[in-house]
This record gives structure tokens, sequence and C-alpha cells, in this order.
């Protein structure tokens, strides 16, 4: 398996434009995960998904977020309109559970989308 | 509020000493912590996971020990190599839901 595919690798935006980030997640996972990192806040979770549906958006900034799992295989987090204080690293994850509670498993991380907004 | 504090931002140690590094948390009641491994320009990777009935957990040259009564984990790296030299983060369960809460992780540098 390719491991958690992410793109773009890096984006850079002006204030105000739509951003799209996309993932594939590793077949055969049933949890994603939606994650910001920055040197200020460090990793902190946005969503996750279980089954493609979203469990947990308590960390999703504001309405400026959104993010979507049409499918096992494909998730998207948007920003709109995009602002400079969105610049950050965004990492999406996955992990297969097993049936066991969702902090037992080792998450996957994707490489990253560095997203500079201007 | 809770909280997770891994040891100063930087740790730097000589080449085939052990590293130990120090994770924290107030107000949390984990069943499991995690320990991942984050080199510059990519994702985190997993590296240990000990439950809250563990006290100690091995893998390689990896040794994690998890003090429920201290709040506290320790990440042992022994012999350690400049291959080493990455960031560290722990991860701890918490929330209604149970997912992941991340440290803001120990840059460690082994240096030859």
């Amino acid at each position: 398996d390719a491991g958690v595919i992410q793109s773009p690798r890096h984006e850079v935006t002006e204030m105000g434009q739509e951003v799209t980030l996309r993932c594939k997640p590793i077949s055969g996972h049933d949890y994603l995960f939606w994650y910001r990192q920055t040197m200020m806040r460090g990793l902190e979770l946005l969503i996750y998904f279980n089954n493609n549906v979203p469990i947990d958006d308590s960390g999703m900034p504001e309405d400026r977020f959104s993010a979507k799992m049409p499918n096992a295989s494909f998730s998207n987090l948007k920003i709109q309109p995009s602002e400079p204080r969105d610049s950050a690293v965004y990492f999406c994850a996955s992990s297969g559970t097993g049936g066991l509670p969702v902090s037992y498993n080792e998450q996957f991380f994707g490489p990253g989308t560095r997203l500079t907004v201007l | 509020s809770q909280k997770i504090e891994q040891n100063s931002e930087a740790l730097n140690i000589q080449e085939g000493k052990t590293a130990t590094l120090t994770c924290n948390y107030t107000n949390y009641s984990p069943a499991y912590l995690q320990w991942y491994r984050q080199d510059p320009g990519r994702g985190p990777v997993f590296l240990l996971l000990i439950r809250e009935n563990e006290k100690e957990k091995r893998k390689e040259r990896l040794k994690v020990t998890f003090d429920t009564t201290l709040k506290q984990s320790l990440f042992h790296i022994t012999a350690s190599q400049p291959a080493d030299s990455a960031t560290y983060l722990c991860a701890l369960d918490s929330g209604s839901a149970r997912q992941l809460t991340f440290g803001s992780g120990t840059q460690l540098t082994v240096l030859p």
C-alpha cells in the first residue's frame, strides 16, 4: 500500500480564496482524521470520520472550515474564505480499529499539505 | 483545563547515551498513551502504545513507562544514535469520543 496520500503537498494562496485539501486513506481503514500543525499550537485534531461519517468536528476552528468524506477512499478539507492565520501544515491520518477503541490503534499519517495564505 | 506537557522543547545528548523524554498530563485519565516520531517535513510515525495497566513497554532500543499516579510517561532511547534525532510526540486518549490528543513534542538531537 502507498500509505496515506495527500494533495497538494504545498499550496500558496491569497487571502479570501477557497482552498481544498485532499486525502486518500489507506485501503481498509475505517477512521480518517484531519489535523493541523503550527509552531504555536502543535498538532491539533480538527475533525475525524468513522466509516465516512463525521464523529467529532469540535476542533474545526470556525464555519470557514468544512470537511467531507463522500466515500471510503477520499476526503477533502475546504477553507473558504482563507485567512493568513490558516497558514499551517495540514495532516490527514487513517487507522483501522478492528472494533477496538479508536485511541488504541496507531494512526498512519500522510506527508501533509503546507498551506501558506498571503 | 486539560493539559499535556513534554519536557523542554529541545534535548541534546551525546551519541551512545540514553535519552529520556517526559510527557506529563493533567485532568486526563487516559486508557492508552502513544508515542510518535516526527522528522522534518514529514508526518508523525507511530512508535509504541502503552495501556494504563502496563507499567513498561519495550521495543528494541525503546522503552516507555506509564505512571497513572504521577500522570506521567517516560520515553527512553538507549544507545542513542544520530539517526534518532527527531521530534518525539506523546499522545493520549481524551474526550468523550476518546480520540488522541498530542503533546507539543520534544526535539531530540543526538550529537556524534
